[in-house]
């Protein structure tokens, strides 16, 4: 049972142009949410995260959007650089429970910005 | 400030034995997690330790098990490996509160034959 779905394996953008990344949830419960990046052979980078409370939060080229009611959460890189590309996965917990501390992931998405 | 270190980078075991993986959070970090990352499963929480102990828990067999010692720093024990244990094992740490930013290390790879 996937709680935290990344449905699209790869994405290519062109540099320059926005990448849209996307992840879904089931579990309710969920209130804080994050991106992770991720290169061959290293750990994921934290992003950007974003708390239930909001629908939006931005740090340079990058931000979040949280649409509570659908249980989608989206990451929009603009512009896109090549040194983008890498692996995104979102992540989600539940600050309100006992899980606090467990993020539970999606597989990822492999973004590729061409030159 | 220097990162997440994992120890080894990587490990070759044989089915039966088993491993002890090592993790040093960032200074001042009190919470470490453990996720396995595999192709089909993608990244999976194993458990949390803070303070020596531990406070969470993923939907990991017994032969998975972790100690946290007094300076923080970690160990993740897999015991009668099997081939599905075969894994990038990575160590995540944050300061202590529940909204504070997890950061990973570089991860443990973990081949059983």
């Amino acid at each position: 049972d996937q709680q935290v779905k990344q449905n699209s394996p790869s994405l290519s953008v062109q540099e320059g142009r926005i990448s849209i990344l996307n992840c879904d949830y089931t579990n309710s419960m969920f209130d804080y949410f994050l991106w992770y990046k991720k290169y061959p052979a290293e750990g994921p980078t934290f992003l950007i995260s974003i708390s239930s409370i909001k629908d939006k939060n931005e740090d340079g080229r990058f931000t979040v959007f949280l649409n509570k009611s659908a249980k989608h959460l989206s990451l929009h890189i603009v512009p896109s650089q090549p040194g983008d590309s890498a692996v995104y996965f979102c992540a989600a917990s539940a600050l309100s429970s006992g899980s606090a501390r467990q993020l539970t992931f999606g597989s990822g998405t492999q973004l590729t910005v061409l030159p | 400030k220097a990162g997440v270190t994992q120890t080894p980078r990587y490990l070759i075991k044989t089915r039966g034995q088993q491993v002890t993986l090592s993790c040093s959070p960032i200074s001042g970090h009190r919470s470490v997690s453990w996720y396995q990352q595999t192709p089909g499963q993608g990244l999976q929480f194993l458990f949390e330790y803070f303070s020596e102990t531990q406070r969470n828990k993923g939907n990991f067999p017994g032969r998975f098990s972790g100690r946290q010692f007094s300076n923080s720093r970690s160990e993740m024990n897999v015991s009668t490996l099997e081939l599905g244990d075969s894994a990038l094992y990575l160590c995540a740490s944050s300061p202590a509160g529940f909204k504070d930013t997890q950061y990973f290390g570089p991860g443990t790879r973990l081949t059983v034959l």
